[in-house]
């Protein structure tokens, strides 16, 4: 089945630790992306890539990297520079293209720093 | 600066009545928008989208209404039913890949 996949679904960090967040695709996408959500808000856009070997500084990039050595991969690592790391995080995908171009997300992975 | 609004953070609505979802937006580059059903602890599915040629787009018992010199679009679910209870994304883009998210509005339909 086609589609794309986070783990772990959750995850607990003691402070002071990076972590790396696990995003797969087999969609034959090449743009991914990696949003946080926070209660009562919206998807923020963390970073983003549109091809291998390439990626962009989304709005809260502060505190995380990411790298992007395949297509399929997406990994995203929250740092001990993130100040408030604990929340959701999704990760998505899409195909090269401009308007129009559907983001499909995988299932999340709740980070909780403890 | 939160480009994309949804002013309503909740909607309870009966079983088999319309559902009405209502977003606002301040960029007017913005030519493509869309909405997203959430349900807890799930990554966000697509439901419908609209170009800024058109003023609505119809799929099923779904419906989104765009009215671009007020930068206001709406989703219509008729007849809304116990499924639809879930959190609803409004989304934004401009001829990027980039989306810009409202903070959603939570439906719950009442049976």
């Amino acid at each position: 089945d086609g589609g794309i996949t986070q783990s772990p679904k959750y995850l607990f960090r003691k402070e002071g630790q990076n972590v790396t967040l696990s995003c797969e695709q087999n969609l034959n996408h090449d743009a991914m992306y990696w949003y946080r959500q926070d209660p009562g808000q919206g998807l923020r856009l963390i970073y983003y890539s549109q091809i291998v070997n390439d990626f962009q500084k989304g709005d809260i990039a502060e505190g995380y990297s990411v790298s992007r050595e395949k297509k399929e991969s997406f990994p995203l690592t929250v740092t001990s520079a993130q100040k408030n790391p604990t929340a959701f995080y999704l990760c998505a995908s899409s195909l090269l293209a401009g308007v129009g171009n559907e983001q499909f997300f995988g299932p999340g992975t709740r980070l909780t720093v403890l | 600066d939160q480009q994309v609004k949804q002013n309503s953070p909740s909607l309870s609505v009966q079983e088999g009545r319309i559902s009405i979802l209502n977003c606002d937006y301040t960029n007017s580059m913005f030519d493509y928008f869309l909405w997203y059903k959430k349900y807890p602890a799930e990554g966000p599915t697509f439901l419908i989208s609209i170009s800024s040629i058109k003023d609505k787009n119809e799929d099923g018992r779904f419906t989104v209404f765009l009215n671009k010199s007020a930068k206001h679009l709406s989703l219509h679910i008729v007849p809304s039913q116990p499924g639809d209870s879930a959190v609803y994304f409004c989304a934004a883009s401009r001829d990027d890949y980039k989306l810009s998210f409202g903070a959603g509005t939570t439906v719950t339909v009442r049976a």
